[in-house]
């Protein structure tokens, strides 16, 4: 099983939206709509996000939103802040055999 | 509030087994709404995941790990364990236990993390 692929970096000013894509294939990401995302500064245990590809838990801003189209997925976050630079990971179920699969994680940086 | 915490030796040797344990506080591992798993990161690189166990024991893992790995529920100590046998140095990560709520909410709390080193 592949890991799921992400650009390795994005980057927008404090105010403007960076999109983020995580493109995987039927198997995953396109065969099911249980695609996450997470939030992960340097040294820390990774934040869930997204989940069901565009719900968002409890107390996550809603700057945060997440979108699908066929074997790719985005999260976009509008309105960056200086607090959104971190490393930014998609997942996506992948059947009864393989479970999880992750993508290859985006460094985003607010100019 | 839910607090997962992982324990278990920093340090391993080639070829022996890696054994972690991650205790459960503010839920009941025996709940049938959760599962419970493990993820790792390697030094610098990307999140991946190890495999899952169910309130009734099932366990799930991933492919390129199953001949190594066993994760297993102890319901008397609100505890789930992560072994891994035969490790090499390319087992060298952050290894994170997770919850995951069953019917698509995955890996909703994680612990802090403990690294572990494989090396002699």
């Amino acid at each position: 099983q592949s890991a799921l692929t992400q650009p390795p970096s994005a980057s927008g000013s404090v105010g403007q939206s960076v999109t983020i894509s995580c493109t995987g294939t039927s198997s995953d990401v396109g065969g099911y709509n249980y695609v996450s995302w997470y939030q992960q500064y340097p040294g820390k245990a990774p934040k869930l996000i997204i989940y069901e590809v565009t719900k968002r838990p409890s107390g996550v801003p809603d700057r945060f939103s997440g979108s699908k189209s066929g074997n790719t997925a985005s999260l976009t976050v509008s309105g960056l802040q200086a607090e959104d630079e971190a490393d930014y990971y998609c997942s996506s179920y992948a059947g009864s055999n393989n479970f999880y699969v992750f993508g290859t994680g985006t460094k985003v940086t607010a100019l | 509030q839910v607090h997962l915490q992982e324990s278990g030796p920093g340090l391993v040797k080639p070829s022996e087994t890696l054994s972690l344990t991650c205790s459960v506080s503010g839920d009941s591992i025996t709940s049938t709404s959760n599962f419970w798993g493990w993820i790792r990161q390697p030094p610098g690189k990307g999140l991946e995941w190890v495999g899952s166990v169910s309130y009734s024991g099932g366990t799930y893992y991933n492919p390129s790990l199953k001949s190594r790995v066993t994760i297993s529920i102890d319901t008397s100590k609100n505890q789930f364990s992560l072994n891994l046998n035969s490790v090499t140095a390319a087992d060298t990560a952050m290894y994170y236990c997770v919850r995951d709520v069953y019917g698509g909410i995955p890996h909703d709390v994680w612990g802090q993390g403990t690294k572990v080193t494989v090396s002699s």
